[in-house]
């Protein structure tokens, strides 16, 4: 019964690799929204998605390309991978609002490790 | 741009005792949310408090507690009766301005409860 759910939990691989992360959630939420957070722990939005629909892109390499097939699901596909991109990335969504006063609700993240 | 600053990057309390960690932030805005998350070392983000920033009342939840001040920009979190299971990094976030609930992150606090 895991709300957002996201994999894989640990994702270690080399430079130049392409890897994708998946997200799904069950609690009926129409934006998701992928956070990267570095090495020292600071949390960055990268992408906001509302209803499938790309709302919020943070400036991200391009080699990031995040795709919603439906309103309950996000995943991250990153290209040509670098040594800079080791983090842990976090998926989140919420219900939208203009008000904002929907809190975020996480994944548990994915800690990726480039070497 | 919107700012967060949390100026304790990290606190130590004795259990059962009672610890205040502070953020202050900079924003246009008149209305809006803040959070405060809580990630312990399992790595999840937790949703600890949430404050409307149109309500003067100050948000408490259990042995969580805000003290908001609107003019000064400041939303501390109290902590009462400090337990083992509060070690955590805290994270403060008030939502970014039109972004349908997007939230800016501070730094965070890397509370200790020590026995």
């Amino acid at each position: 019964d895991t709300a957002v759910s996201q994999t894989p939990k640990y994702l270690v691989t080399q430079m130049g690799n392409d890897k994708s992360i998946k997200c799904e959630q069950n609690l009926g939420h129409d934006t998701m929204y992928w956070y990267k957070q570095d090495s020292k722990k600071f949390l960055k939005i990268m992408f906001s998605y509302n209803n499938k629909e790309l709302i919020i892109n943070e400036t991200v390499p391009n080699r990031f390309s995040p795709k919603s097939p439906d309103k309950a699901h996000l995943n991250l596909h990153i290209n040509s991978l670098e040594l800079g991109d080791s983090a842990v990335y976090f998926c989140a969504s919420s219900q939208s609002s203009v008000s904002g006063n929907s809190p975020l609700h996480f994944g548990n993240g994915t800690r990726l490790t480039v070497t | 741009a919107q700012t967060v600053t949390q100026s304790q990057p990290e606190m130590s309390v004795q259990e059962a005792e009672t610890v205040t960690l502070s953020c202050t932030y900079d924003t246009s805005e008149s209305n809006y949310y803040l959070f405060w998350y809580k990630q312990p070392p399992s790595r999840q983000m937790i949703l600890v408090i949430r404050q409307e920033a149109y309500k003067q009342q100050n948000a408490t939840e259990n042995r969580f507690s805000v003290n908001f001040q609107k003019a000064a920009k400041s939303f501390s979190l109290k902590i009462s009766d400090s337990q083992l299971g509060d070690t955590a990094m805290y994270f403060c976030a008030p939502t970014r301005p039109g972004s349908q609930g997007n939230l800016i992150f501070g730094k965070g606090t890397k509370l200790s409860v020590k026995p």
